[in-house]
């Protein structure tokens, strides 16, 4: 099975202030896909953001945007100018649909 | 609007009790899921399937069971259920690579 590891269990950021998120993968699969999801408190899975493993740009989406380092394995996610509605779980699935236990993130005013 | 919907949102069961999580999306997937999700371990896939009557083990399938005869429906069954299988379980689908939808989930509690 793919294996995720999210080392980052919790963290505080400050409001409009910028939050980056470790993931790292592993895979002997040439062709991937790398996904993230939000959680926030009510429970609801919310897709943010997706990266294939050959895409020539790191992929963007308003404020997400990712840090796609495919030597290294790793897509982290950076959260520009937080907001308080960016308090939630953050998940980063691959392509084999296997989750990590996820980084808990607080925006604090 | 893309729906995936569980049918329940809480369950509380008795232990040894014979338990059915229904599932069902409206998007003609092929693809479908059942997670559980516990504090710190984050999800983790029970089974999956990939077209109607297909099935396959996901990472912690023991004590559970699947069944899909439509293809709009996977449901998950606990044949006995026990007081660690108390936990939120999720359901997901998607179409062949792409994104996952997920259902609102189901808490589960086994007395």
């Amino acid at each position: 099975a793919q294996k995720i590891t999210q080392t980052q269990p919790g963290m505080f950021v400050q409001e409009k202030e910028a939050v980056t998120l470790d993931c790292t993968y592993d895979t002997s699969d040439q062709s991937y896909g790398l996904f993230w999801y939000k959680q926030p408190s009510s429970g609801e899975m919310i897709f943010l953001i997706y990266q294939g493993s050959y895409d020539e740009q790191n992929a963007t989406e308003g404020r997400y945007s990712l840090n796609f380092q495919k030597a290294r394995k790793s897509a982290n996610l950076v959260i520009s100018a937080s907001q308080l509605g960016d308090s939630a779980m953050y998940f980063c699935p691959g392509n084999k649909l296997t989750f990590g236990g996820g980084t808990r993130v607080l925006v604090k005013p | 609007d893309v729906k995936v919907t569980q049918s329940s949102r809480y369950l509380v069961k008795r232990t040894g009790e014979k338990v059915f999580l229904e599932c069902v999306q409206d998007m003609d997937h092929e693809n479908m899921f059942w997670y559980r999700q516990d504090p710190g371990l984050g999800l983790r896939l029970i089974y999956f399937s990939y077209d109607v009557k297909m099935k396959e083990k996901g990472d912690i399938p023991e004590g559970y069971s699947v069944s899909r005869e439509k293809k709009e429906r996977f449901s998950l069954i606990l044949e006995s259920a026990s007081t660690n299988q108390t936990s939120m379980y999720l359901c997901a689908s998607r179409q062949q690579r792409e994104k996952l939808f997920f259902g609102s989930g189901t808490q589960l509690s086994v007395l």
